[in-house]
């Protein structure tokens, strides 16, 4: 099992590019997330799902979209990139979004907004 | 105040020490806690998860005080191997809120 994957690892983008981070799941868990680390901010929820169709906002959605049309991938679309939303972006799914569940996270993806 | 704080350290401490992080938490509904590893520049990983009886895992012992809503993680025998930064995790009622702390940043030195 390659578990969960992100494309690209690095970004550089230019202020008001738009672009989609990839994240793909093989153990086929139902619920995703998608977070931001920052510097002295710890990981922030910005988007969730818990199965294919159905996605919800989390505590920082703002400038991010999310679909999820099967239950391995789970893409994060930046609509017009700024740069505070320069960070690292990790994806993660587990089994359910069970209480107890551990969440496994892809090796995250680099972004710099210019 | 931030839902889940922690000491940023970094701790710094000689291989066998034994070496302990506290972390805090404000949601007195917070229902599941968890300690996370996150090496430098990595994904964070599952180090284990806190019960309200203590669990211990080898060298690794993890405590919650309801009470004081906190919980600890002791790290006996340290090895150079345990140099990372430790995320505190609470999951407040609803399962799709994980709450990260900052993290606490260990070192461990010959």
């Amino acid at each position: 099992n390659a578990g969960v994957t992100q494309t690209p690892k690095f970004q550089v983008l230019k202020t008001g590019q738009s672009m989609t981070l990839q994240c793909a799941q093989d153990m086929n868990h139902e619920y995703m997330s998608w977070y931001r680390q920052d510097p002295g901010m710890g990981l922030r929820l910005i988007h969730y799902s818990v199965g294919a169709g159905i996605t919800d906002q989390g505590e920082v959605p703002n400038g991010y979209n999310v679909s999820r049309s099967t239950t391995e991938d789970f893409p994060l679309r930046l609509l017009s990139a700024a740069p505070s939303q320069t960070s690292v972006y990790f994806c993660a799914s587990s089994e359910t979004g069970g209480r107890y569940n551990e969440q496994f996270f892809g090796p995250g993806t680099r972004l710099t907004v210019l | 105040r931030k839902e889940v704080e922690q000491d940023p350290g970094p701790f710094n401490v000689p291989e066998g020490a034994t070496v302990a992080f506290n972390c805090t938490y404000s949601n007195s509904a917070s229902q599941s806690f968890f300690w996370y590893r996150q090496d430098c520049r990595k994904e964070p990983k599952l180090l284990m998860s806190v019960y309200s009886s203590g669990n211990e895992d080898g060298r690794f012992t993890a405590q919650l005080n309801r009470a004081s809503q906190y919980i600890s993680l002791l790290i006996r025998d340290s090895k150079l191997s345990d140099s990372a930064t430790y995320l505190c995790v609470v999951n407040s009622g609803t399962a799709s809120k994980l709450t990260f702390g900052t993290g606490t940043r260990l070192q461990v030195t010959l």
